[in-house]
């Protein structure tokens, strides 16, 4: 089945403890992101990937590193997390996105619901 | 940027039509429109996309007006499982092709 895994779906963590939230595609995805969803914002973009070692910020980047050794994998990191990253996040994977592609869909993960003390 | 407006909320019966409505007022002669949904505790699914014409899939119609600058969702028989936040967004592909910009939908409740 064609899907965006991410894991792990709930993790509760103290300030300051790094932590990494994966996320793998078996769709052959050129493109991946990352957003965080909060009451009343939305969803908000963290960081993209248009191919392997191709990464860039998105809206709301600060806190969080990434990196894309691999095509179908996505990993978030947290290098010190504090309590403000308390969210919900989804990684999103397309077939491509370039100027050209601008009727690409984008395929979430069930999300992964982190909480910082 | 070109950003979308939608109302907060919204009601509809079960087996009744829906019409969800989107302003984007400052869309781009490039920017493609894509409807995701969200149902309760799962991530966003595709809905719908176009960028002139009127849309039809399976799930859905999407109705755009003729300066693109509004759009409506069509569900042709609200269900139970219609019951999702409905976002509407632009897909810039001359500038910002990479970003997808969702605001904070519309919540669609579906009465039986």
């Amino acid at each position: 089945e064609a899907q965006v895994t991410q894991n792990p779906r709930y993790l509760i963590t103290v300030t300051g403890k790094k932590l990494t939230v994966t996320c793998s595609q078996n769709m052959n995805h050129e493109y991946m992101s990352w957003y965080r969803q909060d009451p009343g914002l939305g969803l908000r973009q963290i960081y993209y990937s248009m191919n392997v070692e191709v990464t860039d910020k998105g809206d709301v980047p600060e806190g969080y590193k990434v990196s894309r050794k691999e095509k179908r994998n996505f990993p978030l990191i947290l290098e010190s997390p504090s309590p403000n990253q308390t969210s919900l996040y989804f990684c999103a994977s397309s077939l491509f996105s370039s100027p050209s592609s601008g009727a690409n869909v984008l395929t979430f993960g069930a999300g992964s619901r982190l909480t910082v003390l | 940027d070109a950003k979308t407006t939608q109302p907060n909320s919204m009601e509809s019966n079960e087996e009744e039509p829906v019409h969800l409505p989107c302003n984007h007022s400052t869309i781009s002669g490039t920017d493609y429109i894509h409807w995701y949904r969200q149902l309760p505790s799962q991530g966003p699914e595709y809905v719908i996309h176009g960028l002139t014409s009127n849309v039809n899939n399976r799930m859905a119609s999407l109705a755009i007006a003729e300066d693109r600058k509004s759009s409506t969702l069509i569900l042709h028989r609200a269900t139970l499982r219609d019951a999702a936040v409905y976002y509407c967004i632009l897909r810039d592909v001359q500038y910002n092709f990479n970003k997808f910009y969702f605001g904070s939908g519309t919540k669609l409740n579906v009465k039986p």
